[in-house]
């Protein structure tokens, strides 16, 4: 598809476990940014990558958290030891963001996380 | 350090009111770049407007609005009488640079109802 595509779109998983979530961008997007909202509110900024390289992680709430990009296209957001606290709609945006400009960041439709 | 604030938790109006939403930003770069996107009840977001920092002239397109102030680090956005359609989360986004990229962040967005 020409869209940004994540998966799975819902996720239900037990407290302590692992969980991957997916994000494929739209094919050329070189920035690609993971961003978490609560039920009812903001976007919370997560992680930021520009390529391959995250030249700001400050967002990741804790050290159980991490995030990869290969090939400058997919990527994958990690979190360990799943809290209940950690349920929330992750969304994956993209956009053609270079060193000259940037553009709008297009978004997928987000993962359903729900820790029980 | 790079903030947006949405003072504006939620508004309520009835259908042909004009609204103003409201967002405040702070930045240490002079390049960056505003946005608005809206969230409607369907949950994906979706990109209203982009503005640099060079660019101080409004923009109008058919009901909307937005009034951009550098003296006031402002960007609000008016919506002139308003439809049903447009209730919706509306979030602001400020992007500067970093690294060879921008990171994008977001205000914790104004829920507006449109009563009929």
């Amino acid at each position: 598809g020409a869209g940004v595509s994540q998966s799975p779109s819902n996720k239900v998983t037990e407290k302590g476990k692992d969980v991957e979530l997916r994000c494929d961008p739209i094919s050329g997007h070189t920035a690609l940014y993971w961003y978490r909202q609560s039920l009812g509110q903001g976007l919370e900024f997560l992680i930021y990558f520009q390529g391959n390289s995250a030249p700001d992680k400050s967002g990741l709430p804790s050290d159980r958290f991490s995030a990869e990009r290969t090939g400058g296209s997919v990527s994958t957001l990690t979190i360990q030891r799943t809290q209940q606290e950690d349920s929330a709609v992750y969304l994956c945006a993209s956009s053609l963001s270079t060193g000259g400009a940037v553009n709008k960041l297009f978004f997928g439709s987000g993962t359903q996380l729900s820790v029980l | 350090a790079q903030k947006v604030t949405q003072a504006q938790t939620e508004i309520s109006v009835v259908e042909k009111e004009d609204v103003t939403l409201d967002c405040v930003y702070e930045t240490r770069d002079t390049t960056y770049y505003l946005f608005w996107y809206k969230q409607p009840p369907s949950g994906e977001l979706v990109f209203l407007i982009r503005r640099n920092s060079f660019d101080e002239q409004n923009e109008i397109s058919g009901r909307y609005s937005w009034n951009f102030q550098k003296s006031t680090s402002s960007f609000n956005f008016t919506i002139t009488a308003s439809q049903v359609v447009d209730s919706a989360v509306y979030f602001c986004a400020l992007s500067e640079t970093l690294r060879g990229g921008f990171k994008t962040i977001f205000g914790a967005g104004t829920r507006l109802f449109v009563k009929a």
